[in-house]
Order: structure tokens, then C-alpha cells, then sequence
């Protein structure tokens, strides 16, 4: 069975500082795919950054980056210069690739930027 | 590039009575999926098209749940009749089948309140 675990239902951070948001999830596939979404309190579901299994180096989308921990089947979020635009519920996603696309997603972690 | 489309975005409607939700994907993407999302959890697959065809529907309540992706663009979800645990933001999001096919794109998703 494939399983996404946040262990942190809620999480703040003071303006312009870094945090980190967790993510295990359990798989016996080797090749899949993962995903932080960003959820505001608008709904809509955002991309934040993707990482493929396959690939070593983590992914970076300038203030986003990941701490992928393939053996420790880790995959965390950290947000750098923390803005008050950050505030939202952030959402780990991971996809096998042969399943036929099919999401499996963690419970969420809603994060606040405290001015 | 347009992005998916939904609508409504909001709807309350008694127990027992029929809804619809409509779904317009990102032009050029053959798969589409609908998810349930209920407050504070991470959002749940209930069906997932590819083009016209159904890839998945294994989480969707077939007694009261219904989709369909005529033509392979549009796509429509309806429930009848309505249930108090069906309140939830239902959401469609689209893929598109190539290099980037594992990234799912989200609409908005429509609020669904039963009274």
C-alpha cells in the first residue's frame, strides 16, 4: 500500500524566516514522483516543486526547496525568506509511475507567516 | 495558458436533492480526475479519466455518484441524491500525457454544502 505521512498539522514561522515542513511516505516501487502542493485559503491547488525518484540531486524553485531522502523515504519542504504570501496548507503528493497517475496524499500541514 | 476551469464554485443544496459539477481541462490534456476534498483532510481520487474512457473509479460511490467525459474535454460529476457527509470541495484536476504527465494541474474546486 502506498501511504503519505505529514506529522505536522500546523506549523508557524516569523516573516523572512525558514522552515521546514515533513513528509514520509511508504512505497515498495523505485520509480515514482513527488509533489508539494500549496493549498491558500482561496482553494486553489498550486504546484510548489516536484522530484523525481530517480534523480539524486534536489529540486529547487527559488525559495522552495526539497530534502529528498530516497533510503529514508524522506521528502521535506523548506521554504526560505518566509513571506505572508506563504501562508496556505501545504500538501506532499506522491505517484508511482505505473499506476496510471494516480495521487496519494498526505493530510496537510497548514503553515502561518506571522508578520 | 488557460488554466481548469470549474463551476459553480459554490453550491448548497438540501439532503436528497441532485448537484452537478462541471469541469473544463487545460487544453491538451487527456487525463482528467476528480477528487473529494472534506475539510482538514488531503484530497481523496474518486475518478480518473483518460480522454473519454475511465482509468479509475475503484473510490467512487457508484450508488450515488456519477461522471462522464463525453468528447474528451468536458467533463461533468453529479451526485444523486445528496447525502450530509457529501459537503466537501470537490476538485478536478488534468495531466497531460508526456513529458510532464505526472504533474496534475487543479481547478478551483467547487464548494459543495448539504443541509
Amino acid at each position: 500500500a502506498q501511504t503519505v505521512t505529514q506529522s505536522q498539522p500546523e506549523m508557524s514561522v516569523q516573516e523572512a524566516e525558514t522552515v521546514t515542513l515533513s513528509c514520509t511516505y511508504d512505497t515498495s516501487e523505485n520509480n515514482y514522483y513527488l509533489f508539494w502542493y500549496k493549498q491558500p485559503p482561496s482553494r486553489q491547488m498550486i504546484l510548489v516543486i516536484r522530484q523525481e525518484a530517480y534523480k539524486q540531486q534536489n529540486a529547487t524553485e527559488n525559495r522552495f526547496s526539497v530534502n529528498f531522502q530516497k533510503a529514508a523515504k524522506s521528502f521535506s519542504l523548506k521554504i526560505s525568506d518566509s513571506q505572508l504570501g506563504d501562508t496556505a496548507m501545504y500538501f506532499c503528493a506522491f505517484i508511482p509511475s505505473n499506476t496510471g497517475n494516480q495521487f496519494y496524499f498526505g493530510t496537510g500541514t497548514s503553515l502561518t507567516v506571522i508578520p | 495558458e488557460a488554466g481548469v476551469a470549474q463551476s459553480p464554485r459554490y453550491k448548497i443544496i438540501e439532503k436528497r436533492q441532485s448537484v452537478a459539477f462541471w469541469c473544463n481541462p487545460i487544453s491538451g490534456h487527456a487525463t482528467l480526475y476528480w477528487y473529494q476534498q472534506i475539510l482538514g483532510q488531503g484530497p481523496k481520487l474518486l475518478i480518473q479519466f483518460q480522454n473519454n474512457g475511465v482509468v479509475d473509479d475503484s473510490q467512487l460511490p457508484k450508488d450515488r455518484f456519477s461522471a462522464e467525459r463525453l468528447k474528451g474535454v468536458d467533463s461533468t460529476l453529479k451526485i444523486q441524491p445528496a447525502k450530509l457527509e457529501d459537503s466537501a470541495v470537490y476538485l478536478c484536476a488534468s495531466s497531460f500525457r508526456g513529458q510532464d504527465q505526472e504533474t496534475q494541474y487543479f481547478g478551483p474546486g467547487t464548494r459543495l454544502l448539504v443541509l
